[in-house]
């Protein structure tokens, strides 16, 4: 069984700061790691993916990956009031699968 | 634009009574993936299409079938829905073992 858990939510952030989105995986074989974003009632949109160690930057968007720790994680810079979403991480081990955390929602106070 | 599209965007059936949700992709992805997703919970998958191949979740229900006739559409039927299938049901592709893309889902009410 692959596990992926999340920052218990919710968390709540000033418009304008960082918000910290954590996520860790059980699968040492895992490859392939996502973050989705999902307003209440949509279905989830791709923001972010990173497949090496290290950090990947998208606009106000960084995702960070450390193997080692089997550790990933996304910072919001900027929040803005838009960004209140859930945020779910996803973890792929190459078997065309994804194993989902339970999310973390994220509210920016404006 | 490329994208996946998912018909109807809401369905109401009645227990027990068959229900066909559809998916179709301009991606030109080679893999499908049906999901069923909960209020509050993550997506849950319920089997996927690898090309032509099927590929069943152990505990996906025998009540939920799928059918790919082409590589760009692909089907869930729900063969005798129970007040527990109501749900937001999920099609996405991929290119092989690359990113998922979502469509923008179907919401199942079960009266």
């Amino acid at each position: 069984q692959k596990e992926v858990e999340q920052n218990s939510g919710p968390l709540s952030v000033p418009e304008g700061a960082i918000a910290s989105l954590n996520c860790t995986y059980s699968d040492r074989g895992s490859q392939s790691f996502f973050w989705y974003r999902q307003y209440s009632g949509k279905s989830p949109e791709l923001i972010m993916f990173i497949y090496s160690n290290g950090d990947k930057e998208d606009g106000r968007f960084t995702a960070q990956l450390n193997k080692a720790s089997q550790y990933v994680s996304l910072l919001i810079r900027d929040s803005q009031p838009s960004d209140s979403a859930t945020y779910l991480c996803a973890v792929s081990s190459n078997d065309y699968k994804l194993s989902f955390g339970a999310g973390t929602t994220v509210t920016v106070r404006a | 634009d490329a994208m996946v599209i998912q018909n109807p965007r809401y369905q109401v059936t009645q227990f027990g009574k068959p229900v066909t949700l559809s998916c179709s992709q301009t991606l030109n992805h080679n893999v499908m993936y049906w999901y069923q997703q909960k209020s509050s919970q993550a997506p849950k998958l319920l089997f996927h299409y690898y090309d032509k191949d099927f590929n069943n979740e152990a505990d996906t229900p025998d009540n939920f079938q799928s059918r790919r006739p082409n590589t760009s559409f692909c089907f869930l039927d729900i063969r005798s829905p129970g007040l527990g299938d109501a749900a937001m049901y999920l099609c996405a592709t991929s290119r092989d073992n690359e990113e998922q893309f979502f469509g923008p889902g179907t919401r199942l009410t079960v009266l």
